[in-house]
């Protein structure tokens, strides 16, 4: 059972547009909802994460928006650049036993042209 | 570099061999993580390690061995694998204790290849 679903499997966007991740997850005892960078050839980087009690997070050009009751949760990237080009991992997690439990989304991978 | 560094970082191996790969991590993190990475699946967490010792085993064939010595170093030993279990696996570390930041610190991970 995949618990938390992201879509697109895969996005083009033109240079200095708006690109949009979607993910939706199932269990309500996750707490935190990271959202991971991936390179080709390098692990997964944290990017930017939110907590359920706050609609929206913003860093730079990378904002979250958090719909508790619909249990979504999307990724915007505005001015996309050919450097934002990646695997983008949505992410939910909540502490168990004292670790974090992360169960991630498959994946989107990010193509911006020029 | 990330704070988290895996040897090696590619792997080729017969079915009837045996190899290791190992993970350090100097962040001062209490809680490591094996990962496998296959294209079009999400990353699947094979096992967890919480202050040296193993808290979670996700149903992972016995053919994968993790060993965690202390809190900065994590192996996964591998004897008598199947083809289908080539993939990339990635090392993680976190911080364990409630309160502090989250969020994993992955290694660059380890492309393994099972002929």
């Amino acid at each position: 059972q995949q618990q938390v679903k992201q879509s697109p499997q895969s996005l083009i966007v033109q240079k200095g547009g708006i690109s949009i991740i979607n993910c939706a997850y199932e269990n309500t005892a996750f707490d935190y909802f990271p959202w991971y960078q991936q390179f080709p050839g390098k692990g997964p980087a944290l990017l930017i994460a939110i907590r359920p009690d706050v609609s929206e997070k913003k860093e730079g050009r990378f904002t979250i928006s958090f719909n508790k009751s619909a249990k979504q949760f999307s990724l915007h990237i505005m001015d996309s650049q050919p450097g934002d080009s990646a695997t983008y991992f949505c992410a939910a997690s909540s502490n168990s036993g004292g670790y974090q439990k992360v169960t991630f989304g498959t994946g989107t991978k990010l193509q911006v042209i020029p | 570099e990330t704070g988290v560094t895996q040897t090696p970082r590619h792997l080729v191996m017969g079915m009837t061999n045996k190899k290791s790969l190992k993970c350090e991590q100097h962040l001062g993190h209490n809680a490591m993580y094996w990962y496998k990475q296959s294209a079009k699946k999400p990353l699947e967490l094979m096992f967890v390690y919480n202050f040296k010792e193993q808290t979670e085993n996700n149903s992972v064939p016995s053919r994968f061995s993790p060993e965690c010595p202390n809190s900065s170093h994590l192996f996964l030993h591998l004897h008598t694998l199947q083809p289908e279990d080539s993939a990339l696996y990635l090392c993680a570390s976190s911080q364990a204790s409630p309160g502090t930041g989250r969020g994993y610190t992955f290694g660059s991970g380890t492309r393994l290849t099972v002929v």
